[in-house]
């Protein structure tokens, strides 16, 4: 079975600081996609980051970045300098990657409530 | 803007009666649909899948004659919650897959259901 772990309920930093957001998962699956998602307060999931198994590589976007690190089956997501727009709850999730059969059944962490303060 | 759309926003309607809930693929076709549901604080589980022109396939654990879903064109599913009970008060949020190749999912805003 899958599982994802985001230890960190809540996080509340202020403005500019670095934060990290903890995920760990579990999967028997050679060959998965693991996702970052933000909810801000409207509800709306937004896409962040998708990253196949095999890529390693850490990716950075903007102010965002993210360790993919296969051997401790974890997938960390840093905001740099963050800014009070980042509040949100921050999901990550994983799925198979058998596209076609599984259909991009996501299996969702506990989510992250992440507040920065002004 | 939103290539998912989900409607209504929020509903409250009163217990034993039926609320709709539609989700529509506003820029592409979509052949999947998934919906969840998310209690306060916390994480999105998936009730289903529903698949266009045929039954929507459903996570273990969910009544399939409770929360009816219907997948009858290429962009829009539709959840009926049927007799709703005060329970069933929840986050509802579908989302629907991009054209094959790409593995990335549009979410709708959700639906923020209230049974009294």
């Amino acid at each position: 079975a899958q599982k994802v772990t985001q230890a960190q309920t809540e996080i509340s930093v202020v403005e500019k600081e670095d934060v990290t957001l903890d995920c760990v998962y579990e999967t028997r699956d050679t060959t998965y996609y693991l996702f970052w998602y933000k909810q801000p307060p409207s509800g709306e999931l937004v896409f962040l980051i998708r990253r196949n198994s095999f890529d390693e590589q850490n990716e950075i976007s903007g102010r965002y970045s993210w360790n993919f690190q296969k051997s401790t089956s974890s997938f960390n997501f840093t905001i740099t300098a963050s800014q009070v727009v980042d509040s949100a709850v921050y999901f990550c999730a994983l799925s198979e990657a058998q596209v076609e059969t599984s259909g991009s059944r996501l299996t969702f962490g506990e989510g992250t409530q992440l507040t920065v303060n002004p | 803007g939103a290539v998912v759309s989900q409607h209504p926003s929020w509903v409250i309607c009163k217990s034993g009666t039926s609320v709709k809930i539609e989700c529509r693929s506003l820029d592409f076709q979509a052949t999947t649909m998934f919906w969840y549901r998310q209690f306060p604080k916390q994480s999105l589980m998936l009730m289903a899948t529903s698949n266009e022109g045929s039954k929507a396939t459903y996570e273990q654990g969910v009544e399939k004659d409770k929360f009816l879903i219907n997948h009858a064109s290429l962009t829009l599913s539709t959840l009926t919650v049927t007799s709703a009970h005060p329970e069933d008060s929840s986050f509802y949020i579908c989302s629907a897959r991009s054209p094959a190749g790409n593995e990335k999912l549009f979410f709708g805003s959700g639906t923020q259901l209230s049974v009294l």
